[in-house]
């Protein structure tokens, strides 16, 4: 089983700011299975990205991700305000068809 | 359009019996896997298993083999999540999701608005 850690927990920043988020396998997966969602408060969580560095439909190109093996990487270029949400990394294990979250990064205002 | 459409808030209490349905539309509810996960107070989420509509092939995660049901009625476009005796810690937001299939990744597209239970004596 693939186990997903993210850092950091938390990111305070700035509107205008460079967010950078850490998505760590704990073995090498296939980067076509990794995606990364935002959760706002009562709100499901949202599709940002999948196969590692594809964005899903009328996300902005401010989001963007990249990686591979075991280290995935989230980075938002320039924060704004709606922005400030929980990140969570995925992974899909296809063999008995498991997706696994991370723990989460919370993104907050400075 | 696509919608994931789930059953209303309930509360329970502990031993109880519970089911909640997760009804699709906008798309061929029979040809794409669906999924639950739960969400507890202030954590994030945990994928609890899936079911193919179409033929009812299901699989669960590890940590929820055995604790709960999950169902399909693909005649009424209908997923189900079901519990025999519910306990203190099954209180948590539990969401439907389509998985979905595109040119080699795997990931959820759509998610139901989560359906709240709580179980408490």
């Amino acid at each position: 089983e693939v186990l997903l850690t993210q850092s950091p927990g938390t990111l305070s920043l700035s509107p205008g700011e460079r967010a950078a988020l850490s998505c760590r396998a704990s073995q090498s997966v296939i980067s076509s299975y990794l995606a990364w969602y935002q959760q706002k408060p009562g709100q499901a969580p949202r599709l940002l990205i999948y196969g590692a560095s594809s964005r899903a439909t009328g996300i902005p190109d401010r989001f963007s991700g990249s990686g591979s093996g075991t280290d995935f990487t989230l980075t938002i270029s320039r924060l704004e305000p709606e922005d400030f949400a929980v990140y969570y990394c995925q992974h899909y294990d296809s063999s008995p068809k498991v997706f696994t979250f991370g723990p989460g990064t919370k993104v907050d205002i400075k | 359009e696509v919608q994931l459409v789930q059953s209303g808030a309930e509360v329970k209490k502990p031993g109880e019996s519970l089911k909640i349905s997760c009804k699709g539309s906008g798309y061929n509810f029979p040809n794409y896997w669906i999924g639950w996960v739960r969400q507890m107070p202030g954590k994030g989420p945990e994928w609890m298993g899936i079911i193919y509509p179409g033929d009812s092939d299901t699989r669960y995660s590890p940590s929820f083999q055995g604790q709960v049901t999950i169902s399909a009625d693909k005649s009424i476009s209908t997923a189900y999540l079901q519990w025999s005796s519910l306990k203190a810690s099954d209180t948590a937001l539990y969401y439907c999701a389509r998985r979905y299939y595109d040119s080699g990744s795997y990931y959820i597209d759509y998610w139901g608005q989560g359906t709240l239970v709580t179980v408490s004596s």
